[in-house]
């Protein structure tokens, strides 16, 4: 089956700590993006990415990095620069182009729960 | 001032009940308005998708566009107990990249 691979489900970080959040892709889409969700702010675009080796930094991404070494994955790290990293992450994926159809649009993961402990 | 703005609820329907979902923006530029559901713990799956202005219909879902007026709807009818998530607007401006901007989201509950 086609989709979005976040993982893990839950993960709980000390302070201080960096931690790496894993979102793969077998949809052979373009495009990649990190969104963060708190509750009642809807979800805020952290990076994106439209092509291998390449990304661009969305409304919040300080204290987060990324890399795009292959089409299919999109790690987000967390760094110890993030001062309130305690959200939903969620990943998504979609084609890029100027076609535009219900299929292309962006598809998402289940999400990875981070907890600062 | 935000973006888009969505009334947070929650709000509570009883079965069978028709609901309104809404939206305003204020980014000229997006051309293309998403409904995204979500269940509690889940990441949102694509419900409703418009191009510009005008109505979609599929099944119990009608979404509406009113460009004028930079607001969006989504209709339910036959309100289902499943129907329970939170309900996320989305929208997009036209070009390549298709990074997009959120409402804050509806919770909805459908009581049977």
């Amino acid at each position: 089956d086609g989709g979005i691979t976040q993982s893990p489900k839950y993960l709980f970080r000390k302070e201080g700590q960096n931690v790496t959040l894993s979102c793969e892709q077998n949809l052979n889409h373009d495009a990649m993006y990190w969104y963060r969700q708190d509750p009642g702010q809807g979800l805020r675009l952290i990076y994106y990415s439209q092509i291998v080796n390449d990304f661009q930094k969305g409304d919040i991404a300080e204290g987060y990095s990324v890399s795009r070494e292959k089409k299919e994955s999109f790690p987000l790290t967390v760094t110890s620069a993030q001062k309130n990293p305690t959200a939903f992450y969620l990943c998504a994926s979609s084609t890029h182009g100027t076609g535009a159809t219900l299929n292309t649009e962006a598809f998402f993961g289940q999400g990875t729960r981070l907890t600062v402990v | 001032q935000k973006e888009v703005e969505q009334d947070p609820g929650p709000l509570s329907v009883p079965e069978g009940a028709i609901v309104s979902l809404n939206c305003t923006y204020s980014n000229s530029a997006f051309q293309y308005f998403m409904w995204y559901r979500q269940y509690s713990r889940k990441g949102p799956e694509l419900l409703m998708y418009t191009y510009s202005s005008g109505n979609k219909e599929d099944g119990r879902f009608t979404a509406q566009v009113d460009k004028s007026s930079k607001y969006i709807s989504l209709f339910i009818r036959d309100s289902q107990p499943s129907d329970s998530a939170t309900y996320l607007c989305a929208m997009r401006s036209s070009g390549s990249a298709r990074q997009l901007t959120f409402g804050s989201g509806t919770q909805l509950t459908v009581l049977p």
